[in-house]
C-alpha cells in the first residue's frame, strides 16, 4: 500500500510569484486535506476536496486555491506569495465512510518566500 | 483562536519511564481526538484516536484518556524507548462536515537513554 506523497520536497520562490504544489492520495483515499505548518506551530487547515469538489476551507484567503483530480491525486495553488507562505505544506488523505475519521499525511513541501 | 492547546513545549524522560503529554480543548463541539507523532522532516504520523463517548483507548504501550468535562486528554506512554523522541501534537475534530483536524503546537519528547 503506497502512502501520501508529495512533491517537490522544498521549494524556494519569490515574493508575489505563484507556486503550485502537489499531493497523491494513499490508495483507497478519496478525500484529500492540506494543512499549513509554519515554524513552532501545528498544522493549520487551509482546506479539503472530495470527490473533486471543495468540502470544507480554514481562514485562509482566496489566492489558496485547489484542485482535485479523478485518481483522487490533488494540488494547493498559491498566488502572490507574501513572505508569511514560507511555511511546511501538508497534504493529508483519508477514506470516506466506514467510521474512518484519522487522517494520514504526506512528508510535505517546505516553501519559503524570500 | 487556538482551540486546542498544548501547553508543555517539551517533556524530558528516562527510558523505561512513563511519558504523560497532555493537551486541552474549548470547543465542546470537538467530538473526535488524535494524537500524531512527528519526526523531522516527515509529516505526522498518526498514534492513537478517541471517540467522545469514550473516555479511555488503548494501543500497545500508547493509551490515551479523555475527560470530557475537564476538555482535557492526555496520551501515557509506557514503558518510554528512545526511539518515542519526537514531537507529539494533539488534534481534534467535529466528525460531521469536512471534519478538518485542528492541532496543538505539539510538545517534544525526549527519551534518555
Amino acid at each position: 500500500e503506497t502512502g501520501v506523497t508529495q512533491s517537490p520536497t522544498h521549494l524556494i520562490k519569490t515574493r508575489g510569484q505563484q507556486v503550485t504544489l502537489r499531493c497523491s492520495s494513499q490508495s483507497g483515499h478519496n478525500t484529500v486535506s492540506w494543512y499549513q505548518q509554519a515554524l513552532g506551530q501545528g498544522p493549520q487547515f487551509i482546506f479539503q476536496y472530495y470527490r473533486e469538489e471543495e468540502n470544507g476551507r480554514g481562514n485562509f484567503p482566496p489566492r489558496f486555491s485547489g484542485l482535485q483530480f479523478p485518481n483522487y491525486s490533488s494540488e494547493l495553488n498559491v498566488n502572490a506569495l507574501e513572505l508569511d507562505d514560507s511555511a511546511l505544506y501538508l497534504c493529508a488523505s483519508s477514506p470516506t465512510g466506514g467510521g474512518s475519521y484519522e487522517q494520514y499525511f504526506g512528508p510535505g513541501t517546505r516553501l519559503t518566500v524570500t | 483562536d487556538q482551540q486546542v492547546k498544548q501547553n508543555s513545549p517539551s517533556l524530558s524522560v528516562q527510558e523505561g519511564r512513563i511519558s504523560i503529554l497532555n493537551c486541552d480543548y474549548t470547543n465542546s463541539m470537538f467530538d473526535y481526538f488524535l494524537w500524531y507523532k512527528k519526526y523531522p522532516a516527515e509529516g505526522p504520523t498518526f498514534l492513537i484516536s478517541i471517540s467522545s463517548i469514550k473516555d479511555k483507548n488503548e494501543d500497545g504501550r500508547f493509551t490515551v484518556f479523555l475527560n470530557k468535562s475537564a476538555k482535557h486528554l492526555s496520551l501515557h506512554i509506557v514503558p518510554s524507548q528512545p526511539g518515542d523522541s519526537a514531537v507529539y501534537f494533539c488534534a481534534a475534530s467535529v466528525r460531521t462536515g469536512a471534519n478538518n483536524l485542528f492541532f496543538g503546537t505539539g510538545t517534544r519528547l525526549t527519551v534518555i537513554p
